[in-house]
Parts: structure tokens; sequence; C-alpha cells
């Protein structure tokens, strides 16, 4: 499985953009990248994925560079219940058909007030 | 929508005491997951299945079986509990895959 290294801390100011950096540079060519946030002891939430092309939705952006080796997850603008723990996932396709998760520290993000 | 739940939400058990951990889900979703999470860390999949029937072993398997024996419902069971399986047990389920997964809200196991 590809692996993944997100710094473990940032901080945010409210209101400006948060960028949250991944490398994944032995990722494969079937591997989707994923991200999941964590607000304290809840169970995980989906943010967005994408296997080449960057993508969009009403969370956040998700911006894969052109070889894949790395990632960048933006939220536009930050606000304090954006304060969590965020994973970067590379996800492989099992031989039973589902991608697994593979859960590393994450990203630790404080949104400043 | 409920949409994944699970109880109990907090156990405590005794060395060596067997438990299940119950998982439900009303989307209609074929996969379910079973995750534990240790304290600081992330989380580490222990049992998926991709449909009624089938099921398959994940990172961390051992001291735990699952069954799925409907769509809506995963068990998790703990067969002779020790300490090293203190920690916070999620499920999930998605549609398929590679789509999201939604988390229920966790059951904290302590094992003393």
């Amino acid at each position: 499985d590809a692996k993944t290294t997100q710094p473990p801390s940032m901080d945010c100011a409210e209101g400006r953009a948060a960028n949250l950096p991944c490398n994944h540079s032995t990722i494969s060519g079937n591997e989707y990248v994923y991200w999941y946030r964590q607000i304290h002891s809840q169970g995980p939430q989906y943010i967005i994925h994408g296997l080449k092309n960057n993508e969009t939705n009403e969370m956040a952006s998700l911006i894969i560079t052109e070889d894949r080796k790395s990632s960048t997850l933006i939220l536009p603008h930050a606000t304090l219940r954006d304060t969590a723990v965020y994973y970067c996932i590379v996800s492989l396709r099992t031989g039973a058909g589902s991608y697994q998760l593979t859960f590393g520290k994450g990203t630790k993000l404080s949104v400043i007030p | 929508n409920a949409g994944v739940t699970q109880t109990p939400k907090f156990r405590i058990l005794k060395i060596g005491q067997s438990m299940t951990l119950q998982c439900a889900q009303d989307m209609n979703h074929n996969y379910m997951y079973w995750y534990r999470q240790d304290p600081g860390m992330g989380l580490k999949l222990i049992y998926y299945s991709v449909g009624a029937g089938i099921t398959d072993k994940g990172e961390v398997p051992n001291g735990y079986n699952v069954s799925r024996s409907t769509t809506e419902d995963f068990p998790l069971r703990l067969e002779l509990a020790a300490p090293s399986q203190t920690s916070v047990y999620f499920c999930a389920s998605s549609r398929s895959s590679p789509y999201e997964q939604y988390f229920g809200p966790g059951t904290r196991l302590t094992v003393t």
C-alpha cells in the first residue's frame, strides 16, 4: 500500500483558506486519494476523494499534482468548526473489490479566531 | 435516516469475557467495515464485508470475528477479551467502492 506523509499540526486563521498538504510518492495508478476528518472523538467524516483530476465539492477542493505524488486539501474559508484531525489516505483496491482505507495520524488543524 | 448506529456506546469488560458490538445501517449499503482506534492513533481496519454472507479480514483481525447475515447488520464479536483490545471501535458503511464511507459514533471498550 502507498504511504502518506502529513504534517502533524497546522494553524489557520478563521475566514482564511486552510491548505493541508499530503505526500504520497509511492502511489500507483489505480489508487485513490481520500480525505477524511475527525472532530474530537466522533466517527470520521468523509470530505472528498480523487484519482487524477482535481475535485471540488461543497466542503473542499482537492488538488492532485500531475505526477500524483502529492495533493493538497483546501478548505476555502475555515471556521472554528473545521478544527479537527484531517487524514489523507491512499486506498488500494482489494481482491474482493473494496477500497481499504488505512488511516495514519493525520494533521491536527486548529482554526484560530 | 439514522445512518450508521452502534451499540453500546461504552462497555467495560473483564479479561477473558466475550461480547458482541452491534452495528446497523439503514442506507441499504452493501459494504460495511469495522475499525479500531487506539489513543492518539489513526483507525485500523479489522474486518469488512462487501455484501450479506461475504466477509474478509482487514489489517488487525486477530481476536475478533464477524458475520453478515443481512444487509443492515454487521456485528463484531470479541472472544476472550484482552487488555490490548481496549480501544474505540467504529463501524462504517458505503454504497460501493470507492465511494465515501459513513461512520457510526463509536463504541468505547475498556478491558481490565
